[in-house]
């Protein structure tokens, strides 16, 4: 099986600030990568999938890269409606899905 | 755009089993990707397997292989999770979500349904 890991797994930052998420798998997946975004007591929203693509109606100071073990996704401007936690997914050929652990992100 | 409304909250004994319905409106439903994933309290989420309806064979965690049953009906655009031999680790949220396209995501959510697990 494929594993995920994420980093870190909560983080604190002000308003405006730039942050970043790594999310890393056990071996080469591609751009076969997704994020979630979930909020208290809510379902996870879509927000970015194969690695880099916008889910539609999705904010642009959202955006993900990386390819192959290493990704990477970055919200540009924190604003305080993205309090959440943030889940990167992988999927292979067989539509088999994995999620990471999860990154808290909270305002300092 | 699809809606899916998924049945209303569960309280099993350890060893029954639970089935969880998640309804879709209002748009596709047999050609794209339904999954079921859960959230135990305070954790993360867990994918548990999908179904494309119009096809009719699931696929499984590995973890979940021999105890999950995800089955789809065409007829009333309903996707259907049964869990078996209930134990209390499996008390969550129990989530269906689809793709809106032919996608390998999960981009509409049903509301959730908690499955309690208690003697």
């Amino acid at each position: 099986d494929i594993q995920m890991t994420q980093s870190p797994s909560s983080l604190s930052a002000s308003v405006g600030d730039r942050v970043t998420i790594t999310c890393q798998a056990s071996q080469d997946i591609s751009n076969y990568l997704n994020w979630y975004q979930q909020k208290p007591g809510k379902a996870p929203k879509l927000l970015i999938y194969d690695a880099s693509n916008l889910e539609t109606g999705v904010p642009s100071r959202f955006s993900g890269s990386g390819s192959g073990t290493d990704f990477t996704f970055t919200i540009s401007s924190l604003q305080p409606e993205d309090i959440a936690t943030y889940y990167c997914q992988q999927y292979d050929n067989l539509s088999l899905f994995t999620f990471g652990p999860g990154t808290k992100v909270d305002i300092k | 755009q699809v809606q899916l409304v998924q049945s209303g909250a569960e309280v099993k004994k350890p060893g029954s089993s639970v089935k969880v319905s998640c309804k879709a409106s209002g748009g596709t439903f047999s050609s794209y990707a339904i999954s079921w994933v859960r959230q135990a309290p305070g954790q993360g989420l867990e994918w548990m397997g999908g179904i494309i309806p119009i096809f009719g064979t699931a696929n499984y965690a590995q973890k979940f292989q021999g105890r999950v049953t995800i089955t789809a009906d065409e007829s009333t655009s309903t996707a259907y999770m049964e869990l078996s031999s209930l134990r209390s680790e499996d008390t969550a949220v129990y989530y269906c979500a689809s793709s809106d396209d032919y996608g390998d995501y999960q981009a509409i959510w049903g509301q959730g349904t908690m499955v309690t697990v208690s003697s």
